[in-house]
């Protein structure tokens, strides 16, 4: 029973093209994350959404457009796709966004296992 | 501009020795560290985190040192054995209006020899 769970895990596609990456979270988690992690092996944030409204919004073209129909989902649109922008894709929750020192204990995201998107 | 930067990509130990990784920081607002353990084809999942009031923090066998005014922590792995071969991130968050924003470093591959 996946609790952060992504689809595709792996998609090819042409340049040009517009492509959608789903990610559907169990855990009753608040917080969804997009990050990218890029061919020097970063992990960037690209967006965060809590409770379906969006706070963290890095500096990404606007071709990404994250969608949020509820606070399970967080879905990664992409439109007229570029060579530049294969790379893994992952989501993430958390229980909310809140600074996280304020929390007991330890904390961490939940990731799940990633979309590797390829762009020919 | 890397706010967080793991310098060695990878580390090649013996089973039942001592695996150091390390990072460094460079934003001093960063109040809360994290490592995260990452398998090829899964996503990284959470290891051992420490705040910035601690210097240390340990659970089983791994340890978290940060060192303030160095701007650096390091994962101590003992004994490290061969299920710990994997990616090792280390990441860190600002709080404040940050809203859970973590920052990563490149990730150190870690390999232990049977």
């Amino acid at each position: 029973d996946t609790a952060v769970s992504q689809t595709p895990k792996y998609l090819v596609t042409q340049m040009g093209n517009d492509k959608s990456i789903k990610c559907e979270q169990n855990l009753g988690h608040d917080t969804m994350y997009w990050y990218k992690q890029d061919s020097k092996k970063f992990l960037k944030i690209m967006f965060s959404y809590n409770n379906k409204e969006l706070i963290i919004n890095e500096t990404v073209p606007n071709r990404f457009s994250p969608k949020s129909p509820d606070k399970a989902h967080l879905n990664l649109h992409i439109n007229s796709l570029e060579l530049g922008d294969s790379a893994v894709y992952f989501c993430a929750s958390s229980q909310g966004p809140l600074p996280l020192r304020f929390r007991q204990g330890n904390y961490g995201y939940t990731f799940g296992s990633g979309t590797r998107l390829t762009v020919v | 501009d890397q706010q967080v930067k793991q310098n060695s990509p990878s580390l090649s130990v013996q089973e039942g020795r001592i695996s150091i990784l390390n990072c460094d920081y460079t934003n001093s607002m960063f109040d809360y560290f994290l490592w995260y353990k990452k398998y090829p084809a899964e996503g990284p999942t959470f290891l051992i985190s420490i705040s910035s009031i601690k210097d240390k923090n340990e659970d089983g066998r791994f340890t978290v040192f940060l060192n303030k005014s160095a701007k650096h922590l390091s994962l101590h792995i003992v004994p490290s054995q061969p299920g710990d071969s994997a990616v090792y991130f280390c990441a860190a968050s600002a709080g404040g209006t940050s809203y859970g924003k973590l920052t990563f470093g490149q990730g150190t591959i870690l390999t232990v020899h049977p």
